[in-house]
């Protein structure tokens, strides 16, 4: 059962500019996290929040999370070509982790 | 380094031949767990093993088969049960035996039908 959804499904900008990525989920969670997926490449974990925050920062990484919106977005400021890849939002709860299908993110050097 | 080894990287199955996926992890981590992702979507829970001689089915296991008998170790193995095989196959790990820390991936095993 999938419970993250990802907007939009494919997005493609210009090197620098700014890319959101958002997430809708279903049910109440523990935290949210998300990952990037380099094409044919395993997830990497970018970044944690927990249910009882509203903002978290990683480098060009804004992280922000609305419990009773139940929704997420991800912030990639500056973008560059190297930051082409799917990105995918993970719910946390009772269960293990609970996938998205993904933003795939192009950037336009 | 640490890290998740997954092998092969291209494994092609026969019909009615039943195939296993390696997965291997010298990150000290309690949970393994197996995913299937199939293109353009996202990842769906097989098989998951929160400690060593015990897991539990995700949500797509039949055709799938598991063994926990080792902490390093959480082979998957696809029977010939599995009609549709053809996807790639992820293995990660997690420290604790919860479910909220952040997984640790392997760069995949792509499974295809001959």
């Amino acid at each position: 059962s999938q419970q993250g959804e990802e907007d939009p499904q494919a997005l493609s900008i210009q090197e620098g500019e700014n890319a959101t990525m958002n997430c809708s989920y279903k049910t109440s969670i523990n935290n949210l996290q998300w990952y990037r997926q380099n094409s044919g490449r395993g997830l990497v974990h970018l970044i944690l929040i927990r249910s009882n925050e509203r903002e978290k920062h990683s480098g060009r990484l804004r992280v922000t999370l609305d419990t009773s919106k139940k929704s997420s977005s991800l912030l990639i400021t500056a973008s560059r070509a190297a930051d082409t890849a799917s990105y995918f939002c993970a719910t946390s709860g009772n269960t293990p982790l609970v996938f998205g299908k993904g933003t795939r993110l192009s950037v336009i050097a | 380094d640490g890290g998740i080894t997954q092998s092969p990287k291209y494994l092609f199955r026969k019909e009615g031949q039943n195939v296993t996926l390696s997965c291997e992890q010298n990150l000290n981590h309690d949970a393994m767990y197996w995913y299937r992702q199939d293109p353009g979507q996202g990842l769906r829970l097989i098989y998951y093993s929160q400690i060593v001689n015990d897991f539990q089915k995700g949500d797509i296991a039949e055709g799938y088969s598991v063994s926990r008998e080792k902490k390093e170790s959480f082979p998957l193995t696809v029977t010939s049960a599995q009609k549709n095989p053809t996807a790639f196959y992820l293995c990660a790990s997690g420290s604790g035996t919860g479910n909220n820390q952040p997984q640790h991936f392997g760069d995949g095993t792509r499974l295809s039908i001959l």
